[in-house]
C-alpha cells in the first residue's frame, strides 16, 4: 500500500462548474477525513467517514458541497455551482486504530 | 476542543537544535498531543505523538510537563529540509462525538538558514 492516494492533483475551472475530487485511503484504514486548507492557514475540517457511513459535517460544507464513500473504500468529494471562494488545497486524510491521520497529498482547485 | 496557540514563525541556523513550544491550556484527559510537518503543496506528516513526559523517535523529541498544559518539539540539528510549517495538535480521535475534528490551527512556519 502506497498511502492516501487523491485525484487530481491539480483543477482548473470556471466559476458555476461542478468539479469532483476523489480519495482513496489506505486500505485497512476504516476512518477517512476530509480539510480544506487556503493560503497560509491550517487546514480546516470538512466531514468524515467511518467505513461508508457519514458521521460528521462541518458548517464549512455547504449544500453545494457533497462526499460520498460506497462500500467503504474510496470517497469522493464533488463541490457543484464552483464559486471564487472555493479555491484551496482539498485534503484527504485517513486513519485506523492508531490516533494518527495520514493525508494525502492533496488535490489544488483553482476556480477562474 | 483544546485550542492551541504556538509561534507563527521561527529562524534557526543550519546543524542547531530547535525547540518550537505549543500550548494547550484546556486539553481534556483523554488527548494526545500530536505534531505534524507540512512542506509546501504537501499534505501533513505525522511527525511524532505523547500523552505524558518524553518521546523520542528517530526524527524528533517531545517534552510535555506533568500537568499537560504545554509541549515542546524539538528537532536536533536541522538541515534546510526541515524547512516546513509545524503544527501542534490536541485530540483523540477515538473519544466520541466530534473528536475527530481535530483543529490545526495557523502552526508554526520554520525558515532553516544556511
Amino acid at each position: 500500500d502506497t498511502g492516501v492516494s487523491q485525484n487530481p492533483r491539480h483543477k482548473i475551472t470556471k466559476r458555476g462548474q461542478n468539479v469532483t475530487f476523489r480519495c482513496d485511503p489506505i486500505s485497512e484504514h476504516n476512518r477517512l477525513y476530509w480539510y480544506r486548507q487556503t493560503l497560509g492557514q491550517g487546514p480546516e475540517f470538512l466531514t468524515y467517514f467511518q467505513n461508508e457511513a457519514q458521521l460528521e459535517k462541518s458548517r464549512l460544507l455547504s449544500d453545494r458541497f457533497s462526499a460520498e464513500r460506497p462500500k467503504g473504500s474510496f470517497s469522493t468529494l464533488e463541490i457543484q455551482r464552483t464559486e471564487q471562494g472555493d479555491s484551496a488545497m482539498y485534503l484527504c486524510a485517513s486513519s485506523g486504530g492508531a490516533n494518527v491521520l495520514t493525508f494525502g497529498a492533496g488535490s489544488r482547485l483553482t476556480v477562474l | 476542543l483544546a485550542k492551541t496557540t504556538q509561534p507563527i514563525s521561527m529562524d534557526s541556523y543550519e546543524g542547531q537544535e530547535v525547540n518550537i513550544t505549543c500550548s494547550h491550556n484546556n486539553i481534556a484527559t483523554n488527548d494526545y498531543i500530536t505534531w505534524y510537518q507540512q512542506f509546501p503543496s504537501q499534505g501533513p506528516r505525522f511527525i511524532i505523538q505523547g500523552y505524558k513526559t518524553k518521546v523520542t523517535n528517530e526524527v524528533a523529541s517531545l517534552f510535555i510537563p506533568a500537568d499537560r498544559k504545554s509541549s515542546t518539539l524539538s528537532l536536533p540539528r536541522v538541515s534546510l529540509s526541515d524547512t516546513a510549517v509545524y503544527y501542534c495538535l490536541v485530540g483523540d480521535l477515538y473519544s466520541g462525538a466530534g473528536s475527530y475534528q481535530l483543529t490545526f490551527g495557523k502552526g508554526t512556519k520554520l525558515s532553516v538558514i544556511p
